[in-house]
């Protein structure tokens, strides 16, 4: 069982916005900044698309934008593509006895 | 461009140690700015950490596995490994290094390597 609950998985269909939630405790998601989005195409490495909450890396899309709000945090796909269709996953800084807690991951299907 | 790349045999027999190398370039493992990180990924299933290092070889590990985990580093190599002893099929995934940043470059995995398969069996 992951530290962090996200949803299995996700649909939309092109053009329309989904939101992927990823909720956390008060040791995590819910006091610090830290919560990071990662992008996982089927046999590739995760990608990086989301830092310290809110910031996008130099090159990924403006489609892709995120929040919190107290324990849960979220990632918000708009524009949706076809290569959107992939695996997504959070993580965040723990305070707890490990120092990263990650999400179990959510399957989003662009139909 | 930094990159990562991970090496090490991709069959291990159960109850002995797993051994994997990550090959940095494009940029030194030695800066202070960065740690650098091993985290594996089960077939079919989510991401797990399994710990951090930095250039001076302080190490965090995650507390499921630190009974079992060693992280060093070579920076004369500019090389990271990771050693998982009393391996068990449980620890058949792909495992992947990472580079990641402190609580002021930005707290995150932002480069990763390509990840290798190891498979725990006799």
């Amino acid at each position: 069982q992951s530290a962090l609950t996200q949803p299995a998985s996700v649909s939309g269909s092109p053009g329309q916005s989904i939101t992927i939630s990823c909720t956390g405790a008060s040791s995590d998601v819910g006091t610090y900044n830290y919560v990071s989005w990662y992008q996982q195409h089927p046999g590739k490495a995760p990608k990086l698309i989301i830092y310290d909450v809110t910031t996008r890396p130099s090159g990924v899309s403006n489609r892709f934008s995120a929040s919190k709000s107290g324990n849960t945090a979220s990632l918000t796909i708009s524009g949706l593509q076809a290569e959107d269709e992939a695996d997504y996953y959070c993580a965040s800084y723990s305070s707890s006895s490990t120092l990263w807690v990650f999400g179990g991951g959510t399957m989003l299907t662009v139909l | 461009q930094l990159q990562l790349q991970e090496s090490g045999p991709g069959l291990v027999k159960p109850s002995e140690t797993l051994s994997l190398t990550c090959t940095v370039s494009g940029g030194s493992i030695s800066n202070k700015d960065y740690y650098w990180d091993w985290i594996r990924q089960p077939p079919g299933k989510g991401l797990e950490w399994i710990g951090s290092i930095d250039y001076s070889g302080s190490t965090y590990y995650n507390p499921s596995l630190k009974s079992r985990v060693n992280i060093s580093v070579d920076t004369s190599k500019n090389q990271f490994s990771l050693k998982l002893s009393s391996v068990t099929a449980a620890d058949t995934a792909v495992y992947y290094c990472a580079r990641q940043g402190d609580f002021l470059s930005g707290f995150c995995l932002d480069y990763w390597g390509q990840g290798t398969l190891v498979t725990v069996s006799s």
